[in-house]
């Protein structure tokens, strides 16, 4: 069952803009990652934040968690083309026994 | 060069036809999972596996099926009775403690002829 939803679900912005992608689950978690797609590609971790924390910094990546309305934000500053992909939330959800549930993902790209 | 290798990058199956797809990891992981994605769409998971010679089913395991008889593979058969099989496929590991993260293969695309 799919317990990430993704808004939007694409989003199409200039070099150098940021881009804020948003993530809505529907039960308690213990942690929210945010993974990278590149098309025809594995997925790749970027971030995870934990149930008891409301914002983690990477790099040129933000994410913050708000628990009490179940949901997630990921901000990439300053884009580049090179951030084209699929960006997708990821919960592990208590009592999933090691299970994480993704959602449909966002569509980044990114136009020089 | 350690990771995760998923064979064939490309498989075609024929109608009434099983057809076996290859994960391999060298990160010395214990858990190894099995996803299905489909054109615009998240992950849906198989099947997966915590440790050796034991698995559980997915929210989609029907017409699947899988074996962890080393701790190095996880390989994932898509057989006859799954009339829908035409896909990408994902499998990824994790290191039973001290990690959530979990790390995937390049893929391997399903056609069905």
């Amino acid at each position: 069952s799919q317990q990430g939803e993704e808004d939007p679900q694409a989003l199409s912005i200039q070099e150098g803009e940021n881009a804020t992608m948003n993530c809505s689950y529907k039960t308690s978690i213990n942690n929210l990652q945010w993974y990278r797609q590149n098309s025809g590609r594995g997925l790749v971790h970027l971030i995870l934040i934990r149930s008891n924390e409301r914002e983690k910094h990477s790099g040129r990546l933000r994410v913050t968690l708000d628990t009490s309305k179940k949901s997630s934000s990921l901000l990439i500053t300053a884009s580049r083309a090179a951030d084209t992909a699929s960006y997708f939330c990821a919960t592990d959800d208590k009592g999933s026994n090691y299970k994480l549930t993704f959602g449909k993902g966002t569509l980044l790209t990114v136009n020089p | 060069d350690g990771g995760i290798t998923q064979s064939p990058k490309y498989l075609f199956r024929k109608e009434g036809q099983n057809v076996t797809l290859s994960c391999e990891q060298n990160l010395n992981h214990d858990a190894m999972y099995w996803y299905r994605q489909d054109p615009g769409q998240g992950l849906r998971l198989i099947y997966y596996s915590q440790i050796v010679n034991d698995f559980q089913k997915g929210d989609i395991a029907e017409g699947y099926s899988v074996s962890r008889e080393k701790k190095e593979s996880f390989p994932l058969t898509v057989t006859s009775a799954q009339k829908n099989p035409t896909a990408f496929y994902l499998c990824a590991s994790k290191a039973q403690a001290g990690t959530e993260t979990q790390y995937f293969g390049p893929g391997t695309r399903l056609l069905v002829l």
